[in-house]
């Protein structure tokens, strides 16, 4: 059952371009999306979220795309530096009063190559 | 900066042994969730957990599993008998309900079970 897909097991860019990072979901009731950075031996660390009703949501270097009618997201890391060499998750939630739970995609193993 | 907490780091048992893993939510944080991820796959909800109550469990979370929030600050997470399958690692997450950004949970650097 997977509603949520990041179909890029692993993804090798050049510091200083940009790094995209895609993701898919299949439930059409997500309607809050968030990404999550991981390093080896700790857990998930909030990066950027959006909401269904936006298409774009910029933090820094990071700006998520959210392309509803396509159920497509994606992460913009630009410039890319090393230090972004990690696990990225993208993860989905239903809108509701609280204890939305979180279902996460497989994750993008993200290697900068300086 | 405020942070979820979990100990162990690693957690050794042998199966059919209960086990308590614990976690310390951030202070002002109202719902609490536990994760597990196994070895190379994703990671999976077990439960969520607001005003001293399961408020969503998914099927992984059977009779075997209990949650508890002994006091004001620590979130358990009990296997009563440890299979071998239930090794993983296992994430506690909290989240804050007042602020804008509700929907963001917060982890854990986690708890690594090893079922031998």
């Amino acid at each position: 059952d997977q509603q949520v897909k990041q179909n890029s097991p692993s993804l090798s860019v050049q510091e200083g371009r940009i790094s995209i990072l895609n993701c898919d979901y299949t439930n059409s009731m997500f309607d809050y999306f968030l990404w999550y950075k991981k390093y080896p031996a700790e857990g998930p660390t909030f990066l950027i979220s959006i909401s269904s009703i936006k298409d774009k949501n910029e933090d820094g270097r990071f700006t998520v795309f959210l392309n509803k009618s396509a159920k497509h997201l994606s992460l913009h890391i630009v410039p890319s530096q090393p230090g972004d060499s990690a696990v990225y998750f993208c993860a989905a939630s239903e809108e509701s009063f609280g204890n939305e739970k979180l279902t996460f995609g497989t994750g993008t193993r993200l290697t900068i190559i300086p | 900066e405020p942070e979820v907490t979990q100990t162990p780091s690693h957690q050794v048992t042998q199966m059919g042994q209960e086990v308590i893993l614990r976690c310390v939510p951030i202070s002002n944080h109202l719902y609490f969730y536990w994760y597990r991820q196994i070895l190379g796959q994703k990671v999976e909800f077990l439960v969520s957990f607001y005003n001293n109550e399961i408020s969503e469990k998914s099927e992984i979370f059977d009779d075997q599993f209990s949650v508890e929030r002994p006091d004001g600050s620590n979130f358990t997470l009990k296997i009563r008998s440890t299979k071998l399958e239930d090794s993983a690692m296992y994430f506690c997450a909290s989240s804050d309900l007042v602020r804008v950004d509700k929907n963001i949970q917060y982890f854990g650097a986690g708890t690594r079970l090893s079922v031998l």
